[in-house]
């Protein structure tokens, strides 16, 4: 069946270790999103990517990378900059490169805890 | 910048009664769209209803419904006959222009048997 695929669904890690968070579609779309959800906060924007070999910055972008190189993956790595990692993390994927009024495709989720 | 509020954390309902989620925005765009998002215990997030901000017709799916106050900047979710499956957290969001996505803080719905 056609998703999305997060992996790991748990992680733990020290402080001061990257970490990479993967997400595969094989929905055959064009965008991808990465949000990070925290208690009482939503969801909030980190990095998108609207086509494959670019990618914005969100909302929240300190402390986070992505990269786009094939169009059905965009892994986040969580850099030891960002100074509160423990979160739950969401990507999402949209089918065509303006993707104002599609439905976003969520994975189901990677939960990261740092020790 | 646009915004997107979600002012009640928490509600509740008895099965098979009605309850409106409450949700507001700001933007000095006119074309933008509206959307409610589901998030389950499961937490796979899923669409609920959409909405286009220059159609005026109020968009429904079944037992949801949207009152969109386009002046008013007013996005309410309306959820008829309400059941177990519909407890979970519910997120209003909006895009505009730079097709980036803006979630509110979501508001958790529990159900009464």
């Amino acid at each position: 069946d056609g998703g999305i695929t997060q992996s790991p669904k748990y992680l733990f890690r020290k402080e001061g270790q990257n970490v990479t968070l993967s997400c595969e579609q094989n929905l055959n779309h064009d965008a991808m999103y990465w949000y990070r959800q925290d208690p009482g906060q939503g969801l909030r924007l980190i990095y998108y990517s609207q086509i494959v070999n670019d990618f914005q910055k969100g909302d929240i972008a300190e402390g986070y990378s992505v990269s786009r190189e094939k169009k059905e993956s965009f892994p986040l790595t969580v850099t030891s900059a960002q100074k509160n990692p423990t979160a739950f993390y969401l990507c999402a994927s949209l089918p065509g490169q303006d993707p104002r009024g599609g439905e976003l495709f969520f994975g189901e989720g990677s939960r990261l805890t740092v020790l | 910048a646009q915004t997107v509020t979600q002012s009640q954390p928490e509600m509740s309902v008895q099965e098979a009664e009605t309850v409106t989620l409450s949700c507001t925005y700001d933007t000095s765009e006119s074309d933008y769209y509206l959307f409610w998002y589901k998030q389950p215990p499961s937490r796979q997030m899923i669409l609920v209803i959409r909405q286009e901000a220059y159609k005026q017709q109020n968009a429904t799916e079944n037992r949801f419904s949207v009152n969109f106050q386009k002046a008013a900047k007013s996005f309410s979710l309306k959820i008829s006959d309400s059941q177990l499956g519909d407890a979970a957290m519910y997120f209003c969001a909006f895009t505009g222009a730079n097709s980036k996505l803006t979630f509110g803080k979501g508001i958790t719905l529990s159900v009464r048997p």
